[in-house]
């Protein structure tokens, strides 16, 4: 089974709305972290956001914002008043236990914002 | 911020040849990773190496050969490798503080072609 779900391809969005990624997970360690990468196409991996699962606020970092809902399992990432530098490919991507250094990433989103 | 680089940034070899990646972290981490993106696939975790100590090794064939010197480079030494590793290798640092690790910064990148 797939630990991390990314089940948007692709995005199309006009510029200056708001667009949310969704990013599914599969765990059963209670202790985990989600991040979000964006990836340009020159290639490098750029963070941006991270949730621990015994955060109890959602993270926000700037324009981007994290929709965490354990229950659900769902980890979407927000990002506000979109701009065209944010085209990109997005990944979400999961790290099973605190001390775990393996990260798991899905499929990635690829996002295109249009003027 | 270029805490991470990667050299060369893109690399064609043939099959019997014998070449390496670079990578290096200014970051002050003491963690460092290698992983794989072909294309279509999710990124892929190659190596671990943690004080110079390499921590997992993710079932990746012989051809591909790390060596990790010191805290802050790391390499990859490949020989005889086949078309279908042809793919972009990712560099990435964290700081991993025992009980948890930190997020994992990434470098840009070597796109790797092999005829």
């Amino acid at each position: 089974a797939q630990k991390i779900t990314q089940t948007q391809p692709g995005m199309f969005v006009q510029e200056k709305e708001a667009v949310t990624l969704d990013c599914t997970y599969d765990t059963s360690d209670p202790s985990y972290g989600l991040f979000w990468y964006k990836q340009p196409s020159s290639g490098e991996m750029i963070f941006l956001i991270y949730q621990g699962s015994y955060d109890q606020q959602n993270a926000t970092e700037g324009r981007y914002s994290l929709n965490f809902q354990k229950a659900r399992k769902s980890a979407n990432l927000v990002i506000s008043a979109s701009q065209l530098g944010d085209s990109a490919m997005y990944f979400c991507a999961m790290r099973e236990g605190a001390g775990a250094q393996k990260l798991v990433f899905g499929q990635g989103t690829r996002l295109t914002i249009n003027p | 911020e270029t805490g991470v680089t990667q050299t060369p940034r893109h690399l064609v070899m043939g099959m019997t040849n014998k070449k390496s990646l670079k990578c290096e972290q200014h970051l002050g981490h003491n963690a460092m990773y290698w992983y794989k993106q072909s294309a279509k696939k999710p990124l892929e975790l190659m190596f671990v190496y943690n004080f110079k100590e390499q921590t997992e090794n993710n079932s990746v064939p012989s051809r591909f050969s790390p060596e990790c010197p010191n805290s802050s480079h790391l390499f990859l030494h490949l020989h005889t490798l086949q078309p279908e590793d042809s793919a972009l290798y990712l560099c990435a640092s964290s700081q991993d503080r025992g009980p948890y690790t930190d997020t994992q910064y990434f470098g840009p990148g070597t796109r790797l072609t092999v005829l």
